[in-house]
């Protein structure tokens, strides 16, 4: 198994850009999360899927955010307009069962200019 | 609401040394506890889960984590560190009977000496 995979790895942009985040979950996984990483917040949940469905969003800071997850095997979270705040590391886990903890993928390292 | 207090952000320690990170609590029940290791540059790593039973729990890589609840602690211990173990340790509650919504603590950045 490849674990989860993000994509890009690394997103250099200027504010005001539409930026797209993906994410494969690993197969047989039913619940998928969007993390933000920073240093002043540390590690954020701000979006989860269960069967395709978003659960919760509260986390989500701003109607600037959306997520989907049009099927089992693919994510996407985008930031449109994107601003320097949103600098951040952006990561997708998985999880076969609300009960275990989850699988990680690498991030992707978001820089707003 | 439910929090995550690690109260050392920064930790060195001599290889072959002995490690204990700190983990407190704060829930109106006894949560489901997480212990999760970043190397820089990756992301989160599982290293041990408690969800009931046995108070030690075993992870991989030689770590452990003893639950007490008096102490609303979660502390994670291994016995002999090794250079590898260089990372960042989160540690994470999670509701029980509820979806897997996950607090992190803020860290603690390990430094090895050889």
């Amino acid at each position: 198994d490849a674990g989860v995979i993000q994509s890009p790895r690394h997103e250099v942009t200027e504010m005001g850009q539409e930026v797209t985040l993906r994410c494969k979950p690993i197969s047989g996984h039913d619940y998928l999360f969007w993390y933000r990483q920073t240093m002043m917040r540390g590690l954020e949940l701000l979006i989860y899927f269960n069967n395709n469905v978003p659960i919760d969003d509260s986390g989500m800071p701003e109607d600037r955010f959306s997520a989907k997850m049009p099927n089992a095997s693919f994510s996407t979270l985008k930031i449109q307009p994107s601003e320097p705040r949103d600098s951040a590391v952006y990561f997708c886990a998985s999880s076969p069962h609300p009960l275990g903890g989850s699988d990680f993928g690498a991030g992707t390292r978001l820089s707003v200019l | 609401a439910q929090s995550v207090t690690q109260p050392d952000i920064h930790i060195t320690v001599s290889e072959g040394a002995s490690l204990e990170l700190r983990c407190n609590y704060s829930y109106g029940a006894t949560p489901y506890l997480f212990w999760y290791v970043q190397s820089p540059g990756q992301g989160l790593q599982l290293l041990l889960k408690y969800f009931s039973g046995d108070t030690l729990v075993q992870g991989i890589k030689g770590f452990e984590a003893e639950f007490k609840r008096s102490q609303s602690s979660f502390n994670l211990r291994k016995p002999s560190v090794h250079w590898s173990d260089a990372a960042e340790y989160f540690c994470a509650v999670g509701p029980k009977g509820g979806s897997e919504k996950l607090v992190f603590g803020k860290g603690t950045k390990l430094t090895v000496n050889p």
